[in-house]
């Protein structure tokens, strides 16, 4: 069973920040917060992950709130190609063992 | 540095006939897993490997395998195929904290 709830699916207007949400309240001390994508038909994409600081890369930034129960993926300017579906994963291993259903990002013009 | 590939990329068989994925890591990555995608159930965990062992396996029947060899190359076997099994098969490859995914192998069982 997935250990994330995430939206189904969310809109963005592209040029604008998309914010990503995911809750985690069950997650472990020990189990880091990770972001893939997957674009159609493709394998997924690593974005990003975090223990309990908020962390940023040339991609994206990844809020973890104070009791970690949740967190948000943040695209500050959403462009087309980021149109995608977005998983929050739980993992203390360094590899994914439940992708969830994840969340549609439609990036609009 | 090359990605992770795998072959074929496409693949159809049979019910009932067997089949043998092919997955090349990245160069220097030992730990390569498995994951089975279709539209209803998602992305789900095969197996993963590291050093030529199985570290962990997924909820799967006895009839998904795999292997990996001395140079981190990965196969996964799928024996008596059902229609079920129809999916597209991803392989992912991981040196320290980020899984490489690669394109995937869609099998389709007729």
């Amino acid at each position: 069973d997935a250990k994330t709830t995430q939206p189904p699916s969310m809109d963005c207007a592209e040029g604008r920040a998309a914010n990503l949400p995911c809750n985690h309240s069950t997650i472990s001390g020990n189990e880091y917060v990770y972001w893939y994508r997957q674009i159609h038909s493709q394998g997924p994409q690593y974005i990003i992950h975090g223990l309990k600081n908020n962390e940023t890369n040339e991609m994206a930034s990844l809020i973890i709130t104070e009791d970690r129960k949740s967190s948000t993926l943040i695209l500050p300017h959403a462009t087309l190609r980021d149109t995608a579906v977005y998983y929050c994963i739980l993992t203390n291993s360094g590899y994914a063992l439940n992708f969830g259903k994840g969340t549609s990002l439609l990036v609009t013009p | 540095k090359a990605g992770v590939t795998q072959t074929p990329r496409y693949l159809i068989k049979t019910r009932g006939q067997q089949v043998t994925l092919s997955c090349s890591p990245i160069s220097g990555h030992r730990s390569v897993s498995w994951y089975q995608q279709t539209p209803g159930q998602g992305l789900q965990f095969l197996f993963e490997y590291f050093s030529e062992t199985q570290r962990n396996k997924g909820n799967f029947p006895g009839r998904f395998s795999g292997r990996q060899f001395s140079n981190s190359r990965s196969e996964m076997n799928v024996s008596t195929l059902e229609l079920g099994d129809s999916a597209l098969y991803l392989c992912a490859s991981r040196l320290d904290s980020e899984q490489f995914f690669g394109p995937g192998t869609r099998l389709t069982v007729l």
